[in-house]
Formats: C-alpha cells, sequence, structure tokens
C-alpha cells in the first residue's frame, strides 16, 4: 500500500463548478497535511496546510481531513482554468523533517 | 525578496558519470530539503540539510549526497549515473524544517541521463 494515495485522474470540471480532489493514507501517525499545486513543468506550490479534524477554509480552497478515516481532500469552489493544474497531497513523515507526497491528481477546468 | 534558486535549469549526462546541482535557499531559510520527481510521479524526498548535516535521509542510495555549506546553499551529487536517474530535482527551503514548516520550492533542475 503507497504512503499516500490519490487518484490520478484526469478530474475534468466545466468553469464554476466544485472540484474535488481526494487523499488516503496509510500512516496514522501523520499529523500535518498539505495540498499543493503544480502546473506543468513548474515547480510545487503550497495552497493548504491542515492539522486538525475538520474543514479549513481559504478563499475559494477548502481543505477537510478525516484522521479516523486517514482521508483528506480539497474543495475548489467556482472552479476556473487557471485552477487547471496537477494537486498533490502530501503528509509530514516519520521522523518529522521530510514530505511524502501522493502522485498527484490531474485537474481541468473547461471554460 | 530572492526565492529558492537552483543551477543548472537543464543537464544532459551519460551513465557512470557523475553530476552536481546547487541550491540557494530564501532568504531567512536555513534548511534544504531535495526531491526527485520522476515524470507523472509526486516529489520522493531524498534528505534534508540543517546546520550543514545531513538530517533526514530517504530511500536513496549511497550515490546520492549532499553538502551544506555556512550560507546555506546546498549541493547534491549523484554519483554513477543511471538512466533512472532521469528526473526534476527540487530544493525546499524552510526556517528548521520542522514538522508544519512551510517549504519553498525552487524551479528544480531537469537531468537527462543518456
Amino acid at each position: 500500500q503507497k504512503e499516500v494515495e490519490q487518484n490520478s485522474g484526469p478530474l475534468s470540471v466545466p468553469e464554476g463548478a466544485i472540484a474535488s480532489l481526494n487523499c488516503t493514507y496509510s500512516d496514522r501517525g501523520s499529523q500535518s497535511f498539505f495540498w499543493y499545486r503544480q502546473y506543468s513543468g513548474k515547480s510545487p506550490e503550497l495552497i493548504m496546510s491542515i492539522y486538525s479534524n475538520g474543514d479549513k477554509e481559504d478563499g475559494r480552497f477548502t481543505a477537510q481531513l478525516n484522521k479516523a478515516s486517514q482521508y483528506v481532500s480539497l474543495l475548489i469552489r467556482d472552479s476556473q482554468p487557471s485552477d487547471s493544474a496537477t494537486y498533490l497531497c502530501a503528509l509530514e513523515g516519520a521522523g518529522g523533517f521530510k514530505t511524502i507526497f501522493g502522485a498527484g491528481t490531474r485537474l481541468f477546468v473547461k471554460a | 525578496d530572492a526565492g529558492v534558486t537552483q543551477s543548472p535549469t537543464h543537464l544532459i549526462k551519460t551513465r557512470g558519470q557523475q553530476v552536481t546541482l546547487r541550491c540557494s535557499p530564501k532568504s531567512g531559510h536555513d534548511t534544504v530539503s531535495w526531491y526527485q520527481q520522476a515524470l507523472g510521479q509526486g516529489p520522493q524526498f531524498i534528505f534534508q540539510y540543517y546546520e550543514e548535516e545531513e538530517r533526514q535521509r530517504g530511500n536513496f542510495p549511497d550515490r546520492f549526497s549532499g553538502h551544506q555549506f555556512p550560507n546555506y546553499s546546498s549541493e547534491l551529487n549523484v554519483n554513477a549515473l543511471l538512466l533512472g536517474d532521469s528526473a526534476l530535482y527540487l530544493c525546499a527551503s524552510s526556517s528548521q524544517g520542522g514538522a508544519g514548516e512551510t517549504q519553498y520550492f525552487g524551479p528544480g533542475t531537469r537531468l537527462l541521463v543518456l
């Protein structure tokens, strides 16, 4: 079982819709979780971090964490074509200094 | 305020050669982590340097080594290159690099091994 699992997609949504990206993880000891966005040919950039169960909102983005189910999600409201990218789910690995990434979900927002 | 910089941007090597990649952290950051990202995959943690010491290492062979200088910049060295080492190598900097610290990624070095 991979440490961080994501559906590779592509996930295609129309402009203005809600995009829902999901991620499961295997290490119950993980405490810090992250969503990164990576445009084609560019490096990852942090969108959201979440540490506690529940929802965390930042603008059009909402991260949701359920540690009991070992599940993290990212909702993007009012999706824009500029949101088209690969979204990487990540968590703090054992030892506390490394970040473990999933393979990413490709999102396409159709104008 | 300069962000994370990496050099070179692209590199072509042949099998068996050695390569050195360089990274300068964001101003005010003292911790550098290196990642390897193969095509279609997420970044894989290679190691992290803090106070000029390797603090944690991922699942990479000893052919991968690094160094951090007193000015916090860092180098990644890969010996005896294999075709499978072809990837985007990312450097990320942070402050103290602990759990939950925000990492800022550089633009990466794209390495092609022929």
